[in-house]
């Protein structure tokens, strides 16, 4: 059974830097074609991708956020953690991490999804 | 990468079909037969319904149904019921460098 919880601040000041924690269960990260990554959805408002992390260690970012995200994971924990700097009350969102498995060579979808954390930006 | 387009709502009555659409673009959805929808309940996760256009999960039930007619997919509903009022999200895979784009979402509602 997957699961997957995130993890971090509820609430930011502007300019500081966002840390999440997904830890999950169920899979790992060192098997071949699965992935994890970060989505984020602003109240009342849509999802949007925001960072991938493969088994084999390569990264993939929004271009519109890619200067502010690092994503890595731990294997040994069972974790996978994104960074998010200068953080701007536009960053408000709930932000998910979900499990991602490969089909036709790629990870085109995300089957397991974690419950979500609220971040609040604000002074 | 700019979000895939779908409309703001719709709405059917119980029984009926409903329909949303999802345009893109020939680097997304005409691109790749990737196209995923989610469903999306208040203050909840978003769900896997339908993933590469046409399949369906384990335990999705069959009422769903999605397609593919060059750059615009669609999801269908087919019986609709109470429990499917909710909010929906098609997402396309993008390429290698830009995996995933969303769409902008739909909220069905049951009448």
């Amino acid at each position: 059974q997957i699961t997957l919880k995130e993890s971090g601040p509820t609430l930011v000041k502007p300019t500081q830097t966002l840390t999440l924690t997904c830890t999950f269960s169920g899979f790992s990260l060192f098997t071949s074609g699965v992935g994890v990554g970060w989505i984020r959805q602003p109240p009342g408002k849509a999802l949007e991708w925001l960072a991938l992390i493969y088994w084999d260690d390569d990264k993939r970012y929004s271009p519109s956020l890619k200067s502010r995200l690092t994503i890595k994971k731990d294997i040994s924990k069972n974790q996978v953690v994104l960074t998010m700097t200068n953080m701007d009350p536009v960053d408000t969102a709930t932000y998910y991490c979900a499990h991602s498995n490969m089909i036709q060579g790629v990870l085109p979808f995300f089957d397991y999804w974690g419950q979500g954390t609220l971040v609040s930006v604000s002074s | 990468q700019s979000a895939l387009t779908q409309p703001r709502s719709v709405s059917g009555s119980p029984g009926q079909s409903v329909t949303i659409s999802c345009t893109g673009t020939s680097s997304d959805i005409g691109g790749y037969n990737f196209v995923s929808w989610y469903q999306q309940h208040p203050g909840k996760a978003p769900k896997l319904m339908i993933f590469a256009v046409i399949e369906r999960p384990s335990g999705v039930p069959d009422r769903f149904s999605g397609s593919k007619s060059g750059n615009t997919a669609s999801l269908t509903i087919s019986g609709l019921q109470a429990e499917d009022e909710a909010d929906y999200y098609c997402c396309s895979y993008a390429g290698r460098f830009t995996p995933y784009v969303f769409g902008t979402g739909t909220k069905v509602t049951v009448l």
